[in-house]
């Protein structure tokens, strides 16, 4: 039933290993993103995806790596862990152009902490 | 379980109107509040946040938000509006040890010239 789900909730890790957080979302939307809340709880974009297509990418270490098979998934893979890397990673979705009152849905969040 | 709701789905308002923008949420223990602006076709940014202190706190483009511990609120204003200021809102709460976000459901908010 969960609309934009992202797996796993819990994520802990040491420095140096590669790790994949995933995301998957049933509400046809066409538009994926993933978001990054440090310690300070500011909320910043790392990629959105358009069907498939890569239409935002900030300024993140070539570590991070999404990945979308298909438009209702948007996956994070992260090479080379580090300790800054620590953070709440947030996906969400949405028609592109339009948010909560057509549907920008959240997930729940994946609490990466790196030992 | 904990949630945060704000009172109105969509609000439509004239050039130079006061706007208010109600959010409330729910937990008792201490909370970091947000508020975040989505304008069309971009993604969220932070409008203005309260972690402790003065109860009363300025953001960017005028706006301005007050937490009301006793009422569980964090409503968001702003004197004079702008075409603009057109784009949804969104309210959201850190509660307890629990580092993720609860959001809540957007206000969209669209200006008349």
């Amino acid at each position: 039933d969960t609309a934009v789900s992202q797996t796993p909730k819990y994520l802990v890790t040491q420095m140096g290993n590669d790790k994949s957080i995933k995301c998957e979302q049933n509400l046809g939307h066409d538009t994926m993103y993933w978001y990054k809340q440090d310690s300070k709880k500011f909320l910043k974009i790392m990629f959105s995806y358009n069907n498939k297509e890569l239409i935002i990418n900030e300024t993140v270490p070539n570590r991070f790596s999404p990945k979308s098979p298909d438009k209702a998934h948007l996956n994070l893979h992260i090479n080379s862990l580090e300790l800054g890397d620590s953070a709440v990673y947030f996906c969400a979705s949405s028609l592109r152009g339009q948010g909560a009152s057509r549907g920008y849905t959240f997930g729940s969040g994946t609490r990466l902490t790196v030992v | 379980a904990q949630s945060v709701s704000q009172h109105n789905h969509h609000v439509i308002l004239s050039e130079a109107a006061s706007l208010e923008l109600g959010c409330n949420y729910s937990y008792g223990g201490t909370v970091n509040l947000f508020w975040y602006v989505q304008y069309p076709g971009q993604h969220l940014q932070l409008l203005l946040k309260y972690f402790s202190g003065d109860p009363l706190v300025k953001g960017i483009k005028g706006f301005e938000a007050e937490f009301i511990k006793s009422k569980f609120s964090f409503n968001l204003r702003k004197p004079s509006v702008q075409w603009s200021d057109t784009a949804e809102y969104f309210c959201a709460v850190n509660a307890g040890s629990n580092y993720q976000l609860i959001w809540g459901a957007g206000t969209k908010l669209i200006i008349k010239p």
